[in-house]
């Protein structure tokens, strides 16, 4: 089966700017996490939907937020981009419930310069 | 969180079994012990979680300590395409989040 799919894998914005990524979860799960990548923080969570509702949210400012559509596709946003932005944005499914492993993407490199 | 300890790299010569061990000394009772792998550039690759008992599947082998402060990840014939960075990190409950330190760079070498 298709497994979890992140758009578009390369992008490259400027300060100040928006930006919206999309992560298509594997067909049946419920769940979609995020997670930021950088060299120096490692692997960051940033939040967790089910269901349309977010469960859980990580330590980011304000700035970053997401949400999920009824079909348990998901989006995030980063909004008034800044140089430390630049990270690779990782997306993750799972069922939702119960405990099961989590299958993450290929990510999004954004570079804000 | 629960906080993880795990070396910072290990090596292993290919064909041998890699022993990769993690200490999670804070977990909470509800939470399993789940393990990652990422190659460079490339999203994490579940590997394998546990509770309490020992478990085993296709790609490796998890030992759980009896008190649950510890666990050992075996891969039991590493190829040079196990080399990869592996995280263990304790997620469950209410919690919906995995927490990722600096995990174990593993070399395997022909």
């Amino acid at each position: 089966k298709a497994g979890v799919t992140q758009t578009p894998r390369y992008l490259i914005k400027t300060r100040g700017q928006q930006v919206t990524l999309s992560c298509s979860p594997i067909s049946g799960h419920r769940s979609v996490s995020w997670y930021q990548q950088t060299p120096g923080q490692g692997l960051q969570f940033l939040f967790e939907y089910f269901s349309e509702t977010q469960r859980n949210k990580g330590n980011f400012p304000g700035r970053f937020s997401g949400r999920q559509f009824s079909n348990s596709r998901s989006e995030m946003n980063v909004s008034t981009l800044e140089l430390g932005d630049s990270a690779l944005y990782l997306c993750a499914s799972s069922p939702g419930q119960g405990a099961y492993g989590y299958t993450f993407g290929s990510g999004t490199r954004l570079t804000v310069v | 969180d629960a906080k993880t300890t795990q070396p910072t790299s290990m090596d292993c010569a290919e064909g041998r079994a890699a022993n990769l061990p993690c200490n999670h000394s804070t977990i909470s009772g509800n939470e399993y012990v789940y393990w990652y792998r990422q190659i460079h550039s490339q999203g994490p690759q579940y590997i394998i979680h546990g509770l309490k008992n020992n478990e085993t599947n296709e790609m490796a082998s998890l030992i759980i300590t009896e008190d649950r402060k510890s666990s050992t990840l075996i891969l039991p014939h590493a190829t040079l395409r196990d080399t990869a960075v592996y995280y263990c990190t304790p997620s469950g409950g209410s919690n919906y989040k995995l927490t990722f330190g600096k995990g174990t760079l593993l070399t395997v070498n022909p």
